[in-house]
């Protein structure tokens, strides 16, 4: 199992603000990274560092991290970002490791 | 701009090997950390191996240490895996993905397509 635990799935009304969290230890220690993942595509990266956002990657997209928690939050959700979400750090061995994904639902 | 594509999926039987190619397009292969991250069918994103930008350093996942070996050719541009012992349960897509992180940390800036690796009898 995942050193880096997600909910499983969140759902947002269309134009609403949805937060998605992950938790581990190794986040006191390390910063985490986003991906969104539509089906059958590879993953994409919306946030690293916690809380930079790369270039293309639109301005709805925030992240944020203190303790042992990091979020990813967009607000005023679109269709087109209903899709599954993994974060990402360093597990207590130091080796890369991904929660285990959110799926969300734009409703 | 940017590219990786993978390649070298197959259907394989327990026990056997396989290798998968990386080929990078778009920028300095040298300048960069890479890892495969693998996903099985349904099944979340699981890192498999990390290879610094020189080679000097290789990490791997438990689950695939002493039979995977990640290595890479700067002057050709292209990153491999090598499987051996394969396992039903390494069946998945495999992705190459790009490192840009200069600190402790770790994130995937870019992400080839993915190719597809069967073990099955």
């Amino acid at each position: 199992s995942s050193e880096l635990t997600q909910d499983p799935a969140v759902s947002v009304a269309l134009g609403q603000t949805v937060r998605i969290t992950c938790q581990g230890d190794s986040l006191r220690n390390y910063y985490a990274s986003w991906y969104q993942q539509e089906p059958g595509q590879a993953p994409v990266l919306v946030i690293y560092a916690n809380n930079r956002r790369p270039s293309g990657i639109p301005d709805r997209f925030s992240g944020s991290g203190s303790g042992t928690t990091a979020s990813l939050t967009i607000t005023g959700a679109q269709a087109e970002d209903e899709a599954d979400y993994y974060c990402n750090s360093r597990d207590s061995s130091g080796n890369p490791s991904f929660g285990g994904g959110t799926k969300l639902t734009v409703l | 701009q940017v590219q990786l594509v993978e390649s070298g999926g197959a259907v394989v039987q327990p026990g056997r090997s396989l290798r998968l190619s990386c080929a990078a397009s778009g920028f300095t292969l040298s300048n960069f950390a890479f890892h495969w991250v693998r996903q099985a069918p349904g099944k979340g994103l699981q890192w498999v191996a990390l290879i610094s930008y020189d080679a000097s350093d290789k990490y791997y996942a438990d689950d695939v240490k002493g039979r995977f070996t990640i290595s890479r050719d700067n002057f050709q541009n292209t990153l491999f895996l090598q499987m051996d012992s394969l396992r039903p349960e390494d069946t998945a897509v495999y992705y190459c993905a790009r490192d840009p992180s200069i600190t402790g940390d770790v994130y995937f800036d870019f992400w080839g397509q993915g190719t597809l690796v069967s073990v099955s009898s």
